[in-house]
């Protein structure tokens, strides 16, 4: 069974350009949600995508958006870069299914995102 | 504002042996409490969750508990490997259904042979 894939798994853009990110999740996942972390904030939520609708929202800037598409295959992007954009963005599929406590997410390897 | 505290930031311990990671929580409301496995250059792997009515979970060699009355929880790692070198996230989530998630700063936990 494949795991979730996150492409690029690196890459290298300069300040004012804008990054998009592909989130491939487990086949029959239909959660798709996005993640943030850097050694001063650590982990933090940006969003989350289900039924091609985000659902929640972390508190992020409005240059940070998404979306799903009907396969759950989701994108990020981020527009106008800043110097604290850099990176590691983790995408996490799970199935959604309601119960507490059973919405395991799985993560992928993410993808590391360098802005100079 | 919602916050998961976790300590220590970093452990070094011999291989084989056991030890202890706290988190402290004030989020609200509470719906279930996660605590992720990372190793470098990896994504978050799950280890546990629980809900408010659980105080006790475990996965191998690794136990967690949960007081929902102090908000606080703890992972046991017993009988420690090498492979156990990573960071340990604890998280917590508000909401049943969603991904909504308050995440600590992580342990990070070195075993050394």
């Amino acid at each position: 069974k494949a795991g979730v894939t996150q492409t690029p798994r690196y890459l290298i853009k300069t300040r004012g350009q804008q990054v998009t990110l592909s989130c491939s999740p487990i086949s029959g996942h239909r959660s798709v949600s996005w993640y943030q972390q850097t050694p001063g904030q650590g982990l933090q939520f940006l969003f989350e995508y289900f039924s091609e609708t985000q659902r929640n929202k972390g508190n992020f800037p409005g240059r940070f958006s998404g979306r799903q598409f009907s396969n759950s295959r989701s994108e990020m992007n981020v527009s106008t870069l800043e110097l604290g954009d850099s990176a590691l963005y983790l995408c996490a599929s799970s199935p959604r299914t309601g119960n507490s406590g059973a919405n395991v997410l799985t993560f992928g390897a993410g993808s590391r995102l360098t802005v100079l | 504002k919602n916050q998961v505290e976790q300590s220590p930031q970093s452990l070094i311990i011999l291989e084989g042996k056991n030890c202890t990671l706290q988190c402290n929580y004030t989020v609200s409301p509470f719906s279930n409490l996660r605590w992720y496995k990372q190793d470098t250059g990896r994504g978050p792997v799950s280890l546990t969750i629980m809900t408010f009515s659980e105080n006790t979970k475990s996965n191998g060699r690794y136990t967690a508990t949960l007081d929902a009355d102090t908000k606080q929880s703890s992972l046991h790692i017993t009988a420690s490997q090498l492979s156990d070198s990573a960071s340990y996230i604890c998280v917590v989530s508000v909401d049943n259904a969603g991904n909504m998630l308050t995440f600590g700063g992580g342990t990070r936990l070195m075993v050394k042979p």
